[in-house]
């Protein structure tokens, strides 16, 4: 069965340094997300990214974070200079169509990021 | 705004017993609504999802959810759960219309099931 892979599982960084999270969506899948999870906080939304740009995000999305397809097969999402906050456990997710013309998001096993 | 609320933290029932996981909503119009389930070490999953039609709705591992529009709710049943059923749960919604995957996920519900 086809499943969004993510790399690494847990990473830990000192604050300050760049972090690249990557992902390799389900491959006839045309919809890419990134979600993350605090712990003891609920799943939040990031970004969306559809035919090679962004869709939406969110106001979590600041000029810190950015996403990038850049070879057609991964997906990453890099944090350019870590705080603290950033420590959490984030999802990869991919999906043939958008939610909205009824898409269901596969989602990976996600990353653990942890920010010393 | 959009809001999702799962009232149970942490539940724990008997192997055999039935399950009846709450979700609750607060959302402009009627969204999407879904059922995640996260096992340990794995990711999120879906269960099953509601976009229109019969609110009664059948999802995968025995699971069904009915859609009550005058209680704003999406409550996830089973009527007998398995000791594999041990996972976290997440009701999410989202938006009809062009929103692009964008979910908006409860805090979830942790299931410990007893042998």
């Amino acid at each position: 069965e086809p499943e969004v892979t993510q790399t690494p599982s847990h990473q830990v960084t000192q604050m300050g340094q760049e972090v690249i999270l990557r992902c390799v969506p389900i491959s006839n899948h045309l919809y890419f997300y990134w979600y993350r999870q605090i712990l003891g906080q609920k799943v939040e939304f990031l970004v969306s990214f559809y035919n090679n740009e962004i869709s939406e995000k969110s106001e979590i999305f600041d000029d810190q974070f950015s996403v990038e397809r850049p070879d057609g097969s991964n997906f990453t999402l890099k944090i350019r200079s870590t705080k603290l906050e950033d420590s959490a456990m984030y999802f990869c997710a991919s999906s043939e169509r958008g939610t909205g013309g009824t898409g269901e998001l596969f989602f990976g096993e996600g990353s653990r990021l942890t920010v010393l | 705004a959009q809001s999702v609320t799962q009232p149970d933290i942490h539940i724990t029932v008997s192997e055999g017993a039935s399950l009846e996981l709450r979700c609750n909503y607060s959302y402009g119009a009627t969204p999407y609504l879904f059922w995640y389930v996260q096992s340990p070490g794995q990711g999120l999953q879906l269960l099953l999802k509601y976009f229109s039609g019969d609110t009664l709705v059948q999802g995968i591992k025995g699971f069904e959810a009915e859609f009550k529009r005058s209680q704003s709710s999406f409550n996830l049943r089973k009527p007998s759960v398995h000791w594999s059923d041990a996972a976290e749960y997440f009701c999410a919604v989202a938006g009809r219309g062009s929103t692009l995957g964008r979910l908006y996920f409860g805090r979830g519900t942790q299931l410990t099931v007893w042998p």
